[in-house]
């Protein structure tokens, strides 16, 4: 049982492009979601996902794009990245009922 | 607006005692508190989970309440040890229809000192 799987762990961008951060789970979970986190700002939510085909957007969605397609899979999209995109990225999910979230490794994205 | 503060921010203690860490929430109106902890570079690990009608959940060494009318949970770690340095995340998710964002405290960095 994996969990909640992020890749890749680590990531420099150049100003102006675009890259997806993976986020993967086997848990059969309805919910997910992306956070990232920021040194004095804490954990901000990102855009988050209530089933398959179900995506809505969190406190800071600007600049990215999120799909899910599969209850598996849900990945983030980064436009075109920009240095204030610097940040830890977390995926989460949850199940349906009433149990707690569970949340990736991170992925460590540095935008020059 | 709900807002989640956790005291202190950074607690440094010796080997073997008990300890205590604070999480306070402005708003009641919660489904359930989250307690994770984080180690330097790593994602967050969850320890306990309670729900808004619980008063209490225990693991191993840890314990866990929950005041919801006074907007207080706690954290209660018996005889720490140096593996239990980390920083130690309250969250709670709202119980409001739809929310799914957990709104953080900005978390207490424990170091326990051998």
């Amino acid at each position: 049982n994996a969990g909640v799987t992020q890749t890749p762990k680590f990531q420099v961008l150049k100003t102006g492009q675009s890259m997806t951060l993976q986020c993967a789970q086997d848990m059969n979970h309805e919910y997910m979601s992306w956070y990232r986190q920021d040194p004095g700002m804490g954990l901000r939510l990102i855009h988050y996902s209530v089933g398959a085909g179900i995506t809505d957007q969190g406190e800071v969605p600007n600049g990215y794009n999120v799909s899910r397609s599969t209850t598996e899979d849900f990945p983030l999209r980064l436009l075109s990245a920009a240095p204030s995109q610097t940040s830890v990225y977390f995926c989460a999910s949850r199940p349906q009922t009433r149990g707690g979230y569970t949340f990736g490794s991170g992925t460590r994205l540095t935008v020059v | 607006k709900q807002e989640v503060t956790q005291i202190p921010a950074a607690l440094s203690v010796p080997e073997g005692e008990n300890l205590v860490l604070n999480c306070s929430f402005t708003d009641s109106a919660i489904y359930n508190l989250q307690w994770f902890r984080q180690d330097p570079g790593k994602g967050l690990t969850s320890l306990l989970l309670i729900q808004s009608s619980q008063r209490e959940q225990t693991s191993g060494r840890l314990n866990a309440s929950l005041d919801k009318s006074s907007g207080r949970s706690t954290l209660y770690i018996a005889a720490s040890q140096p593996g239990d340095s980390a920083t130690y995340l309250c969250a709670v998710r709202p119980d409001q229809g739809g929310s799914e964002k957990l709104v953080f405290g900005k978390g207490t960095k424990l170091t326990v000192n051998p």
